[in-house]
């Protein structure tokens, strides 16, 4: 069956440190989000990407980078871990709608938590 | 921007009974789509309810339904027969229609967390 899967599941970190959050979708999906969940603020966008070699902001981008060099793969970096970073993180993935007016579900991934201290 | 908020943090329900959930939105968009999702201590994030703006008809799957009211800017989830397995944070969201062909952004609430007891 195809899925959305996250690694590292839990991980603590280092204030100044580089932490990659990995994300891996077999759905073939063109679209991949990720998002930061919060108490008192639900999800909130990150990064997305339309396809490969395409990345772009979010709402809470700073502090944050992505990749994107195939279909299945949209890595998340930290590039100087904060303590402010620390949050529970979600990749989606879905498909291009089909028309401009339809939707297509996301796939959640099952959450990264992720710990800077 | 798309605003959603979610007025009640925590909710209790008897198993068995029927609870709602209120979400109200800002937009300044005509066509739009809203979502329920629950999100159980596994942190699983699943759709529950999905309505089109431009439908009139509320949304309903099996237990769950929806009372939406576009001009009030409201969108209400009613949970009948509440299960222990409905215990779960639950997120209302909003998605614009996009102007490209290709991404539909979420806008989600805060959350509302639903205790079911026994």
């Amino acid at each position: 069956d195809a899925e959305i899967t996250q690694s590292p599941r839990h991980k603590i970190t280092e204030t100044g440190r580089q932490v990659t959050l990995a994300c891996h979708q077999t759905w073939n999906h063109n679209n991949m989000f990720w998002y930061r969940q919060d108490l008192g603020h639900g999800l909130r966008l990150i990064h997305y990407s339309y396809g490969v070699q395409d990345t772009n902001k979010g709402e809470v981008s700073d502090g944050y980078s992505v990749s994107r060099s195939n279909t299945e793969d949209l890595p998340l970096t930290l590039e100087s871990a904060a303590s402010s970073q620390t949050s529970v993180y979600f990749c989606a993935s879905s498909e291009y709608p089909r028309t401009r007016v339809s939707y297509n579900e996301q796939f959640f991934g099952p959450g990264t938590r992720l710990t800077v201290l | 921007a798309q605003t959603v908020t979610q007025s009640q943090p925590e909710m209790s329900v008897q198993e068995a009974e029927t609870v709602t959930l209120s979400c109200t939105y800002d937009t300044s968009e005509n066509n739009y789509y809203l979502f329920w999702y629950k999100q159980p201590p596994s942190r699983q994030m699943i759709l529950v309810i999905r309505q089109e703006a431009y439908k009139q008809q509320n949304a309903t799957e099996n237990r769950f339904s929806v009372n939406f009211q576009k001009a009030a800017k409201s969108f209400s989830l009613k949970i009948s027969d509440s299960q222990l397995g409905d215990t779960a944070m639950y997120f209302c969201a909003f998605m614009k229609l996009p102007h490209s062909y290709n991404f539909n952004k979420f806008y989600f609430g805060s959350g509302t967390k639903l205790n079911v007891k026994p």
